[in-house]
């Protein structure tokens, strides 16, 4: 059964940065859109961004944008997120999640299981 | 506050029926597929309906899906308690160009 296997949980200082990892199968890599999508503490999804497999390319939600990056790593099969300048209000659970398109079909077929982050100082 | 609105809370009796609805506008669920997933306490999201009313494998015949020009419903029908969870529905949004979700329903099974 195809996973999509996070990171764990981290805990970080304000203004810090923070990078989470999404390992999942070479099929899916290759050709699913990976994205990231988070909660806060007895809150609702907020998506974040998007990272399209054929040719890299990445959206970010616009309140992210100069905050959040998106890498993979092919050798690994793992999609990296990484978010900078943390704010206490960055304390959540991250998910990546993937869909098979983009636009306006997209769906989450699969999750990860989420990683905590929170910021404390 | 989110671009989709759903109700807060909705409750129904064992095997009774429920629906949940999903509120937007013509730049999401009006033009766009609407998804829905269900999230048991303490744990990942998971998808039940996409493309507005399909299934997944392994999803029971019990969760259906409809849409209707900007709006979308959620229904269920014989209620478990195994059933009781958040719901969210999820669309494209093409002004935004960011997926879109409604801020959730709990749906408690008394």
């Amino acid at each position: 059964q195809v996973q999509l296997v996070q990171s764990g949980a981290e805990v970080k200082k304000p203004g810090a940065s923070v990078r989470v990892s999404c390992k999942t199968s070479t099929d899916r890599f290759t050709n699913y859109y990976i994205h990231w999508v988070r909660q806060a503490p007895g809150q609702g999804l907020e998506w974040m961004a998007i990272n399209n497999p054929f040719g890299g390319v990445t959206n970010y939600a616009q309140e992210f944008q100069g905050r959040v990056s998106m890498t993979r790593d092919t050798s690994t099969s793992t999609v990296h997120m990484e978010l900078g300048s943390l704010r206490f209000e960055d304390t959540a659970v991250y998910y990546c999640a993937s869909s098979p398109f983009s636009g306006y079909d997209t769906y989450f077929d699969i999750w990860g299981q989420g990683t905590p982050v929170t910021v404390s100082s | 506050q989110s671009i989709l609105t759903q109700p807060p809370s909705v409750s129904a009796a064992p095997g009774q029926k429920v629906t949940i609805s999903c509120a937007g506008s013509s730049s999401n669920i009006g033009s766009s597929y609407v998804s829905w997933y269900q999230q048991l306490p303490g744990a990942a999201p998971k998808l039940l309906i996409y493309d507005n009313n399909k299934r997944p494998s392994g999803i029971p015949d019990r969760f259906s899906g409809s849409k209707s020009g900007t709006s979308a419903t959620l229904g269920i029908t014989g209620l478990q308690t195994g059933d009781e969870a958040d719901f969210y529905c999820g669309t494209w949004d093409s002004t935004l160009n960011t997926v879109v979700f409604g801020g959730g329903t709990k749906l408690t099974v008394l």
